[in-house]
């Protein structure tokens, strides 16, 4: 195991609704990235925050947002849920400037 | 721009054989190059990375795999499968000290152990 914990571990959700996804770092990590990965594909970079702040974005929307709290952890939040959210949402933690990253086990969310 | 190509989406090898999955990256800079396993419903796991150190790279479970810049691949291999082994296989490419940290991966390789 990683220690990178996220929650909820699957959800369902009506598109249109907003849905909050939770992360929280490996021990001595401040920097967390997102990432979405659709069923049979690779995973798919969002975002990365670190000193609470967005640090680098992918292809993905506004409606994609995110926070980092003092304590590192993370939060995903997604508005206006449409089909095509349906996904594995992967959280990773590094040491900031560190080249590697680690994952947790992922949020599965199916949007209906 | 970073891009991984990853050929054969499923493998299949009987217990004892040899592995090899293969990963060809694009990149406009010396690129740091990973490969991650997923077992069914679990995140990405690491199994080995380069890090322009040495170009062969050991990992976890008896897996390596080794840098070749002429031929922009970085190839997975194991010299005899194990059905722990059956998984899905992503190589990744990162630049370092690029906006984000990201990490481009490529689609997966699903690998299939027959007994």
């Amino acid at each position: 195991e990683t220690g990178v914990t996220q929650s909820p571990t699957h959800l369902i959700k009506t598109r249109g609704q907003q849905v909050t996804l939770r992360c929280s770092s490996q021990s001595g990590h401040n920097t967390v990235s997102w990432y979405q990965q659709a069923l049979g594909q690779g995973p798919q970079f969002i975002f990365q925050y670190y000193r609470e702040e967005e640090n680098g974005r992918g292809n993905f929307p506004p409606r994609f947002s995110g926070l980092q709290f003092p304590n590192y952890s993370s939060e995903l939040n997604v508005n206006a849920l449409e089909l095509d959210d349906s996904a594995l949402y992967l959280c990773a933690s590094s040491p900031h400037g560190g080249n590697t990253i680690y994952f947790g086990e992922g949020s599965w969310l199916t949007v209906v | 721009a970073q891009s991984v190509t990853q050929l054969g989406s499923h493998v299949s090898v009987s217990e004892g054989a040899l592995v090899l999955l293969r990963c060809n990256y694009s990149s406009s800079v010396p690129p740091y190059l990973f490969w991650y396993v997923q077992y069914p419903n679990q995140g990405l796991q690491l199994l080995l990375k380069y890090t322009s150190a040495a170009t062969l790279v050991k990992g976890i479970n008896g897996f390596e795999a080794e840098f070749k810049k002429s031929e922009t691949s970085f190839h997975l291999t194991k010299p005899s499968a194990h059905m722990s082994d059956a998984a899905e296989y992503f190589c990744a490419v990162n630049v370092p000290n690029s906006p984000g940290n990201q990490f481009y991966f490529g689609t997966g390789t699903s690998l299939t152990v027959i007994p």
